[in-house]
């Protein structure tokens, strides 16, 4: 079955540095999604992506992050200048038709930690 | 804001009984979702629920909406030991793109 591929599985990064977080959404899809979940709590979302444009984005999306599909298949989360408060699990999704009571395929995350 | 609570947040079953986790959210949609979450895993998608009285079942699973009571349902019938994860019910705003608002999620434990 067609499954979202994340890289690295676990980053460890120092406060202050740049990452980059892959993604391999699943080859049809054309809807691309990002989210995070911090450690023991709710899932939350950070940006949609579609056509090469941001689609939606939350208030956690700031200008530390963007998003870039640098290829036909990679889909990537950058975070500039890493804080603390980054530390969570990050999930990539995807969907084959535009958000709305459609079903979203997600990645197994990365768990990136800042020190 | 749309707030979305679930509860229990913790739920210890014995197998072979039956219970409910209850989603309850704050504003007007028509659009609900239910994950499902194993220890450092990622989440699967259960149940999509589009409109005001929808049902869907899966094994022993069944979800319902009542857009009206802003109020969606997770039933277990007859838990199995295989059913212990996290459950999330997520919301979205009409139009959203993506922007769910997920709810803190029911652990479920089923003991022998």
């Amino acid at each position: 079955e067609p499954e979202v591929t994340q890289t690295p599985s676990h980053q460890v990064t120092q406060m202050g540095q740049e990452v980059i977080l892959r993604c391999v959404p699943i080859s049809n899809h054309l809807y691309f999604y990002w989210y995070r979940q911090i450690l023991g709590q709710k899932v939350e979302f950070l940006v949609s992506f579609y056509n090469n444009e941001i689609s939606e984005k939350s208030e956690i999306f700031d200008d530390q992050f963007s998003v870039e599909r640098p290829d036909g298949s990679n889909f990537t989360l950058k975070i500039r200048s890493t804080k603390l408060e980054d530390s969570a699990m990050y999930f990539c999704a995807s969907s084959e038709a535009r958000f709305g009571g459609e079903k979203l395929f997600f990645g197994s995350g990365t768990q990136l930690s800042v020190l | 804001e749309l707030k979305v609570e679930q509860n229990p947040l913790f739920l210890s079953m014995q197998e072979g009984k039956n219970y409910t986790i209850y989603c309850n959210y704050s504003t007007t949609s028509d659009r609900l979702y239910w994950y499902r979450q194993d220890p450092g895993k990622s989440l699967e998608s259960l149940f999509v629920l589009l409109s005001n009285g929808a049902v869907k079942q899966e094994g022993r699973l069944m979800a319902s909406l009542d857009t009206k009571a802003r109020l969606s349902t997770l039933h277990i019938t007859a838990a199995v030991h295989d059913l212990s994860a996290t459950y999330f019910c997520a919301v979205d705003m009409g139009g959203s793109q993506g922007n769910l608002i997920f709810g803190k999620g029911t652990k479920l434990s089923v003991k022998p």
